[in-house]
């Protein structure tokens, strides 16, 4: 599976949109970049995934550059709750997600 | 739709004492993984089953760690002769794997193992 990088931490106010970047310059053309957050002592949290195209779900948009080596994914009117950590992660049809140390995102009144 | 349960959700044992944890996959989920997850760290993968059939098991830490899935149902994790490195917590997740598509982790709460 291809290695993410992604900021060590990141800031957002409440109410505005939180833009969680990730690269995965080494990305090949079966694998999914797959988005993952961890709240303090909880099990991960499955947000959203995608292959080519921009998704978008209840909770989050995910948008994939044309050359797929970058993506951001955009939680558009972030709350409090939103407080975690974020995983990026790169997988093909095998089994395992490779976790990083991932993006810690702050959400401040 | 009930989502992954573990249990215990803590678990504080003494060094040298085995633990068993047990996890209770989304119904009709054939897929079922186990992670560990230290202080700090992202979650790392120790094993999974395609049904019953135990198909990765090289990255389990040590012999002492074993895990079933009898019915291709629940699972258990086995720590034999704990260590105070094992102290951690173990994650399972579950999904519904179909030939030619990926398949979408659902994780449980986890299961927060302390070795005095």
């Amino acid at each position: 599976d291809a290695k993410t990088t992604q900021p060590p931490s990141m800031d957002c106010a409440e109410g505005r949109a939180a833009n969680l970047p990730c690269n995965h310059s080494t990305i090949s053309g079966n694998e999914y970049v797959y988005w993952y957050r961890q709240i303090h002592s909880q099990g991960p949290q499955y947000i959203i995934h995608g292959l080519k195209n921009n998704e978008t779900n209840e909770m989050a948009s995910l948008i994939i550059t044309e050359d797929r080596k970058s993506s951001t994914l955009i939680l558009p009117h972030a709350t409090l709750r939103d407080t975690a950590v974020y995983y990026c992660i790169v997988r093909n049809s095998g089994y395992a997600l490779n976790f990083g140390k991932g993006t810690s995102l702050l959400v401040t009144p | 739709d009930t989502g992954v349960s573990q249990d215990p959700r803590h678990k504080i044992t003494k060094r040298g004492q085995n633990v068993t944890f047990r996890c209770d996959p989304i119904s009709e989920h054939n897929r079922l993984y186990w992670y560990r997850q230290t202080l700090g760290q992202g979650p790392e993968f120790l094993t999974y089953f395609q049904n019953e059939a135990q198909l990765e098991k090289s990255r389990l830490l040590s012999d002492r760690f074993s895990a079933e899935r009898p019915k291709g149902s629940f699972s258990t994790l086995e720590i034999q002769r704990t260590e105070q490195g094992d102290s951690a917590m173990y994650l399972c997740a579950s999904s519904l794997a179909r030939w030619g598509s990926t398949d979408t982790q659902y994780f449980g709460p986890g299961t927060r193992l302390t070795v005095l």
